[in-house]
């Protein structure tokens, strides 16, 4: 089985650029998660998608980030214009059929964004 | 509010002698628990989670966790460790209902020294 991809791996930008990730989930996941990684800390969830509708999104700084997931499988998540704090790792997750506490989630190997 | 404490930042322990990484949360029930390992340039794994019943949990590569309510913890515990092990730990907690809304921790570093 196929795990969750992600692309690219690396990206730099110059500050007040812009940026988007892709995401393709394991096939069949009906929840898709996007967590934001700063050095040192622990994931932090920026949306969580059922589907293609959007779950949860309290922790997306929507002034600046926008995510969408078209026909509930794959799923971009756009930054613009960067900042200097959104210097992090971008992971994405699904999980399986409910998005319920049981799924297990299932991580890709995460975007490493720099902005300069 | 839902909130996840690992008290060490890093921990080194020598290749075979046993380990425990540490979890408090914090959350007005029995939520629900994971740990997570992640290498280098790696996403996450899910190493074991604890919804209820059994307070041990058996997970993979040969971890285990306890549940102990009255401490409000959820340590991590090998018995004889890899230099394979070598990685970033991570607590988590959600609430026991509705979709996963998972809270991670700051992160425990493992070093394995031979």
């Amino acid at each position: 089985e196929a795990g969750v991809a992600q692309s690219p791996r690396y990206k730099i930008i110059e500050k007040r650029q812009s940026v988007a990730f892709w995401c393709n989930p394991i096939s069949g996941h009906a929840t898709l998660y996007w967590y934001q990684q700063i050095l040192g800390q622990g994931p932090k969830l920026l949306i969580q998608f059922q589907n293609n509708g959007v779950v949860d999104d309290s922790q997306l700084p929507k002034d600046r980030f926008s995510a969408e997931r078209l026909k509930g499988v794959d799923s971009t998540l756009k930054i613009q214009p960067a900042k200097l704090e959104d210097s992090a790792v971008y992971l994405c997750a699904s999980s399986s059929p409910s998005g319920g506490q049981e799924d297990t989630q299932y991580f890709g190997p995460g975007t490493r964004l720099t902005v300069l | 509010a839902q909130s996840v404490t690992q008290p060490d930042i890093h921990i080194t322990v020598s290749e075979g002698a046993s380990l425990e990484l540490r979890c408090n949360y914090s959350y007005g029930a029995t939520p629900y628990l994971f740990w997570y390992v992640q290498s280098p340039g790696q996403g996450l794994q899910l190493l074991l989670k604890y919804f209820s019943g059994d307070t041990l949990v058996q997970g993979i590569k040969g971890f285990e966790a306890e549940f102990k309510r009255s401490q409000s913890s959820f340590n991590l515990r090998k018995p004889s460790v890899h230099w394979s092990d070598a990685a970033e730990y991570f607590c988590a907690v959600g609430p026991p209902w509705g979709y996963q809304k998972v809270t991670f921790g700051i992160g425990t570093k493992l070093q394995v020294i031979p």
